[in-house]
């Protein structure tokens, strides 16, 4: 089993739909999980911080859920801008960063 | 402005010439780290390091070495370049505590032929 798991996609939905992606994790000792946001052949960027409690920052909210092991982020009323490539990453102990490999998302007029 | 720099951002090089490619940030972080990022496989890491003086073997090291004698560079070294090193690299780095997240620089392009 890959440590970070998410669907490739790609995910194709019309511009003002809302659009979830989740991952999966299997180290359940991993201490901080982050969302980034890669546009093509780009540095990844941090799009936001997921916390237990759950974060929203504008039209994105981010969700932990360490029981199932996996986190969330819920995009709604997408924009053609919102089209790029979601990468989770899990920082586990000892500094260990992990990828996934990252779900595409194409935003359609 | 922050930022991670990275140099160069295209190389083509030959197989057995050794090169470098450079790191640096001006955010005064401690923790810096290479990855490299091939289709299919997403972003997979190469060495990190904690501070000055201090590294240590990601998920793929074979093939490349680093060196951290400053806080602001950590340059990545092929000694021998071969054709499966061919991929997309990315230098980042982050404060020490783990709820920053990475800043990533631009990207190095390397064709190994």
């Amino acid at each position: 089993r890959k440590e970070v798991e998410q669907d490739p996609g790609p995910f194709n939905v019309p511009e003002g739909a809302t659009v979830a992606f989740n991952c999966t994790y299997s180290n359940s000792a991993s201490q901080s999980f982050f969302w980034y946001r890669q546009d093509c052949r780009k540095e990844p960027k941090l799009l936001m911080s997921v916390y237990s409690s759950g974060n929203e920052d504008g039209r994105f909210t981010a969700q932990l859920n360490r029981a199932s092991q996996y986190i969330s982020l819920l995009i709604r009323d997408s924009k053609l801008s919102d089209s790029a490539t979601y990468l989770c990453v899990v920082w586990s102990a000892g500094q260990k960063v992990t990828f996934g490999t990252g779900t595409k998302l194409q935003v359609i007029p | 402005e922050a930022q991670v720099t990275q140099n160069p951002r295209y190389l083509i090089t030959v197989t057995g010439k050794k090169l470098t490619v450079t790191c640096s940030q001006n955010m005064n972080h401690e923790y810096m780290s290479w990855y490299r990022q091939d289709p299919g496989l997403g972003l997979r890491q190469i060495y990190y390091s904690m501070n000055v003086e201090v590294t240590d073997k990601g998920d793929v090291p074979e093939g490349y070495k680093v060196s951290r004698k400053e806080k602001r560079n950590f340059p990545l070294i092929l000694e021998s370049p071969s054709p499966n090193q061919t991929s997309l690299y990315f230098c980042a780095s982050s404060l020490q505590r783990q709820n920053y997240g990475y800043t990533f620089g631009s990207g190095t392009r390397l064709t190994v032929v």
